[in-house]
């Protein structure tokens, strides 16, 4: 079963210090992406991954880094994060020539 | 443009009691469909996909989902619900996206919330 572990789950902060949410599979799939999670908005794409060094926007990527160095893992880097950034965040992974995609377990981020 | 609509956003229906959550969608070419949920402090679940082929579908924990082409719709239904369902669930469809590789990407619609009442 596809496996997709995010760190941390729950983080709290402060406007403008610089944070990173892990994503990590165990599937050895080539796509990656992040998704929020906003009330009345269900999920956004933020940023997708293709392979190893293949990254693209997704339909919110202001704010917003990523980087895929590693197949197994896909971070989310938010170098100066704001409070419009308080959301519930989602990874997923997908097989090349399959179409559906599994989620990780989500990391609820709150930006005081 | 592409869009996945969910028009209710709340639902609750009695235990023991047949369900029906709608979708509709906007896409211009045969879309692949799917429902997720999303229990409580939960990531998100894939209960079921429609690629193409026979229109209904079925899923996990005894859901079913029919694809009508004429009605631009993919509604999730159980014919008898379980305390357990209780959740927010997501209809999606799978389109091209942009981006320079062209890839296939996701849009949701924004969730219904199903109450089960005992």
């Amino acid at each position: 079963e596809a496996q997709v572990t995010q760190n941390p789950r729950y983080l709290i902060t402060v406007t403008g210090k610089k944070l990173t949410v892990t994503c990590s599979q165990n599937m050895n799939h080539e796509y990656m992406s992040w998704y929020r999670q906003d009330p009345g908005l269900g999920l956004r794409q933020i940023y997708y991954s293709m392979n190893v060094e293949v990254t693209d926007k997704g339909d919110v990527p202001e704010g917003y880094k990523v980087s895929r160095k590693e197949k197994r893992n896909f971070p989310l880097i938010l170098e100066s994060p704001s409070p419009n950034q308080t959301s519930l965040y989602f990874c997923a992974i997908r097989r090349t020539g399959t179409y559906e995609q599994y989620f990780g377990p989500g990391t609820r981020l709150t930006v005081t | 443009a592409q869009s996945v609509t969910q028009p209710d956003i709340h639902i609750t229906v009695s235990e023991g009691a047949s369900l029906e959550l709608r979708c509709n969608y906007s896409y211009g070419a045969t879309p692949y469909l799917f429902w997720y949920v999303q229990s409580p402090g939960q990531g998100l679940q894939l209960l079921l996909k429609y690629f193409s082929g026979d229109t209904l579908v079925q899923g996990i924990k005894g859901f079913e989902a029919e694809f009508k082409r004429s009605q631009s719709s993919f509604n999730l239904r159980k014919p008898s619900v379980h305390w357990s369902d209780a959740a927010e669930y997501f209809c999606a469809v799978g389109a091209l996206g942009k981006g320079t590789s062209g890839t296939y990407k996701y849009i949701f619609g924004t969730g219904t919330r199903l109450k089960v009442l005992a």
